[in-house]
């Protein structure tokens, strides 16, 4: 299984756009790159999957470079509802068994 | 219905009590999973499974034994639990070969006295 390292924290002011960058240096062929956010007490929420090149939905971008040792998550002018933990998962396109780990994850904190 | 249900919110139970956590979803999913999930921690993989058979255990300790009665619910007994079992326990779904990704519950915050 691939794993993740990404900073454990990071802060940001309001309207700035944030770029969260995970590494993954073993990631597989077959592999595919998922994020998830996380508030307090509450379950993750997918935000954004991708393989590779970029891919963009209504509230994130996600950079993936030709050699996908590594992926960015993109926040667009940030809020302070997005204070949350950002976590970056690699697991297998084709598995049909899926042990998808977490990584510890990015604490993000949006200043007034 | 785009729903992860689990049932109780919060369980306070002794080292002797037997309980059960309940999770629900009617995605059609084929996958189902348990996490657990310490304060400031991520989440832990305990269980998966796939199709209603167990696929994956992560070495989880006897005393967690889980259930997956049909492919809608999975169940989560819990006996003689120790007070370093307190934590929040994640079910999530997902549908194993369409776009894998995980749909959480809100959780079930277990305190063990």
């Amino acid at each position: 299984l691939a794993k993740t390292t990404q900073p454990i924290s990071m802060d940001s002011y309001e309207g700035q756009e944030v770029n969260i960058t995970c590494s993954h240096n073993n990631i597989a062929t077959n592999d595919y790159i998922t994020w998830y956010q996380q508030f307090p007490s509450q379950g993750p929420r997918f935000i954004i999957q991708g393989y590779k090149t970029k891919v963009t939905n209504e509230v994130a971008s996600l950079f993936i470079p030709a050699d996908r040792k590594s992926s960015t998550l993109s926040l667009p002018r940030v809020s302070l509802s997005d204070t949350a933990v950002y976590y970056c998962l690699v697991g297998d396109m084709w598995g049909g068994n899926e042990k998808l780990t977490f990584g510890t994850g990015t604490r993000l904190t949006i200043i007034p | 219905d785009t729903e992860v249900t689990q049932t109780p919110k919060h369980l306070v139970m002794g080292m002797t009590n037997k309980k059960s956590l309940k999770c629900e979803q009617h995605m059609g999913h084929r996958a189902m999973y348990w996490y657990k999930q310490k304060a400031k921690k991520p989440p832990e993989l305990m269980f998966v499974y796939s199709y209603e058979k167990l696929s994956i255990n992560e070495s989880v300790p006897s005393r967690f034994s889980p259930e997956c009665p049909n492919s809608s619910l999975l169940n989560l007994h819990l006996h003689a639990l120790q007070p370093e079992d307190s934590a929040l326990y994640l079910c999530a779904s997902s549908h194993p070969t369409v776009d894998r990704e995980l749909f959480f519950g809100e959780g079930s915050r277990l305190t063990v006295l």
